[in-house]
């Protein structure tokens, strides 16, 4: 059974840092991991995919891993500004999409 | 990207009364829909897979006499919340995945509060 773990499960850090979040999963049988926003009471917006075959992602400010022989992926974010204050899950993809507890990131001006 | 669409966005029933929920592609076909809730704070939990044309398959410990789906079209999936009670208050949210890529794209989600 997949088991998804983010650490850490809280983070705030002043505006302009860089930062890395972090997601290990247990069976490397896995399609694609996706990192995902949630602002409070919203709903999921998806932020990067990888494929099984693919080491990286990236967009904008934001760089996801993947490492599938270690069971490991991270979010890199870069010069971090308040408006990327939100919850950040990362999923991976098997036959079913099992999600993290999530990393809620405060940024503060 | 790829448009999932929830309707209600919100919804406050009263306890023992039934809630549908619907969830559409708008964008895209898609023959399988899942739906999951949230409680406050906690994570995504996956309760089913909506197939179309077949029977939805139920997580472990999800009641399926109470969730009652319906994937009626490839673009349109319903949940259908019956004899609500309080406990069942939470954030349902749905998803469909673009069949090359797997890549899954969510709904807005619907908050339910019974009262």
């Amino acid at each position: 059974k997949q088991e998804v773990t983010q650490i850490p499960a809280a983070l705030s850090v002043p505006e302009g840092e860089n930062l890395v979040l972090n997601c290990s999963f247990t069976d490397s049988a896995i399609y694609n991991l996706q990192w995902f926003r949630q602002d409070p009471g919203k709903g999921l917006t998806s932020l990067l995919l990888i494929q099984s075959s693919q080491r990286e992602q990236t967009s904008g400010r934001l760089n996801a891993s993947l490492d599938k022989s270690s069971g490991r992926s991270t979010l890199y974010i870069a010069a971090s500004q308040p408006g990327d204050s939100a919850t950040y899950l990362c999923a991976s993809q098997g036959g079913k999409l099992i999600f993290g507890q999530g990393t809620e990131l405060s940024v503060k001006p | 990207g790829a448009v999932v669409s929830q309707h209600p966005s919100w919804v406050i029933c009263k306890s023992g009364t039934s809630v549908k929920i619907e969830c559409r592609s708008l964008d895209f076909q898609a023959t399988t829909m899942f739906w999951y809730r949230q409680f406050p704070k906690q994570s995504l939990m996956l309760m089913a897979t909506s197939n179309e044309g077949s029977k939805a398959t139920y997580e472990q410990g999800v009641e399926k006499d109470k969730f009652l789906i319906n994937h009626a079209s490839l673009t349109l999936s319903t949940l259908t919340v019956t004899s609500a009670h309080p406990e069942d208050s939470s954030f349902y949210i749905c998803s469909a995945p673009q069949t090359a890529s797997y890549e899954q794209y969510f709904g807005p989600g619907t908050r339910l509060t019974v009262t």
